[in-house]
């Protein structure tokens, strides 16, 4: 069963870069899938950040997409977040995530199960 | 603002059927299957129906999914107290390249 653990401070300062990493266990990143980070402010809903290949292939949420960097480091079986310039609106509980596979036979698609962390609460201030 | 939109609140008495409907367009619901998660309060998302249809194991048959064009719905019958929670829809989006989330649907068993 693929387990994920999200580390990192849990407090930034405002213009700082908050950094994340997340431990994958029970599977390897070298075998496949997308690895994403979601988030959920305080009170509000969730709001995906980015998603990696193990090869790095990346997508990225273009109202984030300036400020973030995803990377995986498959020989620790670990990927990562980075957002730079950070203020209060940033402050939630951060998710990584193995993102369900979509596979095709024919014109009828369907998609896998999907697995999260726990998550970390990142508060920004000074 | 979501691309999802799901009503921001639902309720039911113990035992009722509920819906709870998650709307969307072309580029997302209308192609992509839809993810239905579970969040009760201080916990992680659970996620309750993938593939739009699919439950996970250990996930009871009370809850279903189903869509029709670019709206998906989750049904809840037989309602338990327990049920209260918030409900996320979630899908992928072709034009955005990324995964779209509904706003939430606050679910209360009266």
């Amino acid at each position: 069963q693929v387990q994920l653990q999200e580390s990192g401070p849990g407090l930034a300062k405002p213009a700082e870069t908050l950094s994340l990493t997340c431990t994958v266990s029970g599977y390897s990143i070298n075998r496949g899938y997308y690895w994403g980070w979601i988030r959920q402010p305080p009170g509000k809903g969730l709001e995906w950040i980015a998603s990696i290949f193990h090869s790095g292939s990346t997508y990225y949420n273009p109202s984030l997409k300036s400020r973030v960097t995803i990377s995986v480091n498959t020989s620790k079986n670990q990927f990562s977040l980075k957002l730079s310039s950070v203020t209060a609106a940033d402050t939630a509980v951060y998710y990584c995530t193995r993102e369900g596979v979509k596979y095709c036979t024919g014109s009828i698609c369907s998609r896998d199960e999907d697995y999260w962390g726990q998550g970390t609460l990142v508060t920004v201030s000074s | 603002q979501s691309v999802l939109t799901q009503p921001p609140s639902a309720s039911g008495t113990p035992g009722q059927r509920v819906t709870i409907s998650c709307s969307g367009s072309s580029s997302n619901i209308g192609s992509e299957t839809v993810n239905w998660y579970q969040q009760l309060p201080g916990t992680a998302p659970k996620l309750l129906i993938y593939s739009t249809y699919q439950r996970p194991s250990g996930v009871p048959d009370r809850f279903s999914g189903s869509k029709s064009g670019t709206s998906a719905s989750l049904a809840i019958s037989g309602l338990q107290s327990e049920d209260e929670a918030d409900y996320y829809c979630a899908a992928w989006d072709d034009s955005l390249k990324g995964w779209l989330f509904g706003g939430g649907t606050k679910l209360t068993v009266l």
